[in-house]
């Protein structure tokens, strides 16, 4: 089975910390994904990756950026975190494309 | 756009109790419908889908039908247990490089 783990469950932040949420698979997956989760919004795509070093913008990149070095991490980054950041983050990747989410546990980060 | 609406929640019912969760969805095209799971502490993982219209997806005794005329997917279940006990996500896809749309979630309790 394809295993995504985040480096960490929870995460407590404070206002204006700079913040990295880690991600690893270990499916030489091509594509990997960084979610939030929110009640009632569901999960909103922050960012994507199609291969190393390369990143798209999903719908909500604002006040995030994301490194991909190498194929099996995938590392979203807060520069200067702001309490309306406080949410679920998941990470996931794929095979192809949006083909078939393997999703991580995710890290619930609460920035005060 | 394109969007993913699902029943509000959440829902309890008792174990061996009949489940529906309604899903219902707004696409140009004929997009792929998806119904992804998560259970607590855990990432979402994909529960069943369909690719086309009248297709029933199925898995773990979950059911969904695919239907166009009425645009919806709804979840079936014809008996629940309490380890089914989760959020259950809605999702489309036009193709498998367009992005995945989450509907908001339906929580689900189920007591013994």
């Amino acid at each position: 089975d394809v295993k995504v783990t985040q480096s960490s469950r929870y995460l407590v932040k404070r206002t204006g910390e700079k913040v990295f949420l880690e991600c690893v698979q270990d499916m030489d997956h091509e594509n990997m994904f960084w979610y939030r989760q929110d009640p009632g919004l569901g999960l909103r795509l922050i960012y994507f990756s199609y291969d190393v070093k390369m990143k798209e913008k999903g719908d909500i990149p604002e006040g995030y950026s994301v490194s991909r070095e190498k194929k099996e991490r995938f590392s979203l980054i807060l520069e200067s975190a702001s309490t309306n950041q406080t949410s679920m983050y998941l990470c996931a990747s794929s095979l192809q494309g949006f083909e078939k989410l393997f999703f991580g546990s995710g890290t619930q980060l609460s920035v005060l | 756009g394109d969007s993913v609406t699902q029943m509000e929640g959440p829902v309890t019912l008792s174990e061996e109790a009949f489940l529906t969760i309604n899903c219902t969805y707004t696409a140009t095209g004929y997009p792929s419908l998806f119904w992804y799971v998560q259970y607590p502490g855990e990432g979402l993982q994909l529960l069943l889908k369909a690719t086309k219209a009248d297709d029933k997806g199925s898995n773990k005794g979950f059911e969904a039908t695919y239907r166009k005329e009425t645009t919806s997917f709804h979840l079936e279940k014809g008996s629940v247990q309490v380890s089914d006990s989760a959020v259950y996500f809605c999702a489309l896809r036009k193709t498998s490089y367009d992005k995945v749309i989450f509907g908001p979630g339906t929580s689900l309790s189920v007591i013994p």
